[in-house]
């Protein structure tokens, strides 16, 4: 298994609404991303996961808050989020915190209405 | 000025021809350097890993890195319509604080059968 598997692939919420993103590897991949990516520009950094230990939080907003139950999965929780987060989330990992290949999932496009 | 800069597009080019594209970046701590492919509303797909300067070749790919004119180039080989898509340079200091990658905004890239 050579891939990153996210669901849902679309999402629509309002914004009261509480979901979840859910990201799985099976690769023994031991560091997890989440990036944002809105429409023409590049993927920006959210979190990462090291060890199944959270080691960075690119000042992310409260709204958003990740876990990781264990070293195969990935999860961002949602809360009160507003419209201009509606993008793309995607998920990343790589084998060792220290290696740069990272292998991305095909992402959650999420719409906050 | 942007840590890394990338000519957004769109290039278009015939089916066969040779495919150029390239980034340049201000960080001298760079060391790792990726390229990746993003078809639209999928995840970035990584194409080509180097660590360092240099040329690395893999099939129709061919990556080189001048870290003295701080400058990284990706060609791509008879080209086809299924390249077209969106080519994203990422760029990494060693062992940088959670493995942070750097993105240029991306080119888009059409081939015409």
């Amino acid at each position: 298994d050579t891939e990153v598997t996210q669901t849902p692939k679309h999402l629509v919420m309002g914004m009261t609404n509480k979901k979840s993103l859910k990201c799985e590897q099976h690769m023994g991949h031991r560091a997890m991303y989440w990036y944002k990516q809105k429409a023409k520009k590049p993927p920006e950094l959210m979190f990462v996961y090291s060890y199944e230990k959270l080691s960075i939080n690119e000042s992310v907003p409260s709204r958003f808050s990740p876990e990781c139950p264990n070293s195969s999965l990935l999860n961002l929780h949602l809360h009160a989020l507003q419209p201009e987060d509606s993008a793309l989330y995607l998920c990343a990992s790589s084998q060792e915190p220290g290696q740069y290949g990272y292998t991305f999932g095909s992402g959650t496009r999420l719409t906050v209405v | 000025q942007k840590e890394v800069e990338q000519d957004p597009g769109p290039l278009s080019v015939p089916e066969g021809a040779i495919v150029s594209l390239n980034c340049t970046y201000s960080n001298s701590a760079f060391q790792y350097f990726m390229w990746y492919r993003q078809y639209s509303r999928k995840g970035p797909e990584l194409l080509m890993y180097t660590y360092s300067s240099g040329n690395k070749e893999d099939g129709r790919f061919t990556a080189q890195v001048d870290k003295s004119s701080k400058y990284i180039s990706l060609f791509i080989r008879d080209s086809q319509p299924s390249d077209s898509a969106t080519y994203l340079c990422a760029m990494s200091a060693v062992k940088a604080a959670g493995n942070k990658l750097t993105f240029g905004g991306g080119t888009r890239v059409l081939v015409k059968p």
